[in-house]
């Protein structure tokens, strides 16, 4: 079974320019999830889609971050324009959906390591 | 709000022995699930253990095992005969069900030869 995969792996871009990331969920998982980590921070979860639906999006950070998830396959995180603060390193997690408060195991990828300069 | 505290921001073991990472965490739910992630260097992050608030039997996976004091709200890792293949970034997490995890700030840990 392959395992959830983030592209690109690394980018740097200057401040002002546009910048998407891509994250494949394993195959069957409806659940996906966005989080991101900044230097010496913890990991902080950004939105959470199931399916095609954005479940919750409590922590995009403002309008600048934009995400997609057409057809409840693939996602794509897009920050337009790029400023500094949004370097850190972009984790994607996917799990499958059950019914109740059965939590399934949530399945990183590689994470993308944005640099804004 | 819920948080998840990682008080040790390095730690180092000798190879073949044992060695326990802290994590603390706060929350008024009393159904939850706690996990320990890895991320070595430059690789993916796994999952390492995970322990269901409800059960009272701390969960163990081979060398891995976890104390889990849920009235001090409290879940350590305890590593035992580390190998140089644990060398790694630990994350502890938390969650309530089919939510997003909330992290640590993690636990970077050498292991030496």
């Amino acid at each position: 079974e392959a395992g959830v995969t983030q592209f690109p792996s690394h980018s740097v871009i200057e401040k002002g320019q546009t910048v998407t990331l891509r994250c494949d969920p394993i195959s069957g998982h409806d659940n996906l999830y966005w989080y991101r980590r900044v230097m010496g921070k913890e990991i902080k979860f950004l939105l959470h889609f199931v399916k095609e639906s954005k479940q919750d999006e409590s922590g995009m950070p403002n309008n600048r971050f934009l995400a997609e998830r057409t057809g409840g396959t693939y996602s794509t995180l897009k920050v337009q324009p790029a400023e500094l603060e949004d370097s850190g390193v972009y984790f994607c997690a996917s799990s499958r959906l059950t019914g109740g408060l059965n939590q399934e195991t949530q399945y990183f990828g590689p994470g993308t390591r944005l640099l804004v300069l | 709000a819920q948080t998840v505290t990682q008080s040790q921001p390095e730690m180092s073991v000798q190879e073949a022995e044992t060695v326990t990472l802290s994590c603390t965490y706060d929350t008024s739910e009393s159904d939850y699930y706690l996990f320990w992630y890895k991320q070595p260097p430059s690789r993916q992050m796994i999952l390492v253990i995970r322990q269901e608030a409800y059960k009272q039997q701390n969960a163990t996976e081979n060398r891995f095992s976890v104390n889990f004091q849920k009235a001090a709200k409290s879940f350590s890792l305890k590593i035992s005969d580390s190998q140089l293949g644990d060398a790694a970034m630990y994350f502890c997490a938390y969650n309530a069900g089919n939510t997003p995890l909330v992290f640590g700030k993690g636990t970077r840990l050498s292991v030496i030869a």
